[in-house]
């Protein structure tokens, strides 16, 4: 079956380095997506990677290592607004998402 | 750009009538629009893909007959909850994407519908 894995929830520090992981187990591959999710609101872009590799966005990093079905966001510089879900999401061979559960991270002062 | 609208953003109804809810994409025609389900601390639950012209295709479990999906033009969907039930009340979603493959999705910002 297809799988999508990553913790229900994190905390950490204002300021601080937090850092997301997400294992991804689908039918053929076809790009893994980040997006962020504040309560209440619908989902929003954050990054797309289908090569290995970091791609770096601002205070957002993404990593993906597809020999290991590995993904991480990386958040720098913590600010509470980013206090949100994060959801890790992998297009099969159909090109059709297969969504995690998402993180919800929290941001203490 | 890469605007997606959702009308209306909630709803009251009664239990019993039927609710529609609009999904269009304002500056870019959508070859594929996607409706999601979402219950309050739960992840997204994929309902339903549809392209322009054609029937939707419909996840597993989920009753076409009473969530009736239109996609009538390359920058409008149609979601309609028909006969809905307390247990329908959900944050709605939709999205839309460009192109097909491995084009990213535009979400709307969610229809909250509330079944008294």
């Amino acid at each position: 079956g297809q799988n999508i894995d990553q913790p229900t929830e994190m905390t950490a520090t204002e300021g601080a380095i937090v850092q997301i992981n997400c294992t991804y187990q689908t039918s053929g591959f076809n790009g893994l997506f980040w997006y962020q999710q504040h309560a209440g609101e619908a989902p929003t872009f954050l990054s797309y990677n289908v090569l290995d590799g970091l791609e770096e966005k601002g205070r957002f990093s993404s990593f993906l290592s597809r020999s290991k079905g590995y993904s991480y966001l990386l958040l720098k510089e913590l600010q509470m607004k980013d206090s949100a879900s994060y959801l890790c999401a992998a297009k099969d061979s159909n090109y059709q998402l297969i969504w995690g559960a998402g993180t919800k991270l929290i941001i203490k002062p | 750009g890469a605007v997606v609208s959702q009308h209306p953003s909630w709803v009251i109804c009664k239990s019993g009538t039927s609710v529609k809810i609009e999904c269009r994409s304002l500056d870019f025609q959508a070859t594929t629009m996607f409706w999601y389900r979402q219950f309050p601390k739960q992840s997204l639950m994929l309902m339903a893909t549809s392209n322009e012209g054609s029937k939707a295709t419909y996840e597993q479990g989920v009753e076409k007959d009473k969530f009736l999906i239109n996609h009538a033009s390359l920058t409008l969907s149609t979601l309609t909850v028909t006969s809905a039930h307390p247990e329908d009340s959900s944050f709605y979603i939709c999205s839309a994407q460009p192109g097909q493959g491995i084009d990213e999705q535009y979400f709307g910002p969610g229809t909250r519908l509330t079944v008294t």
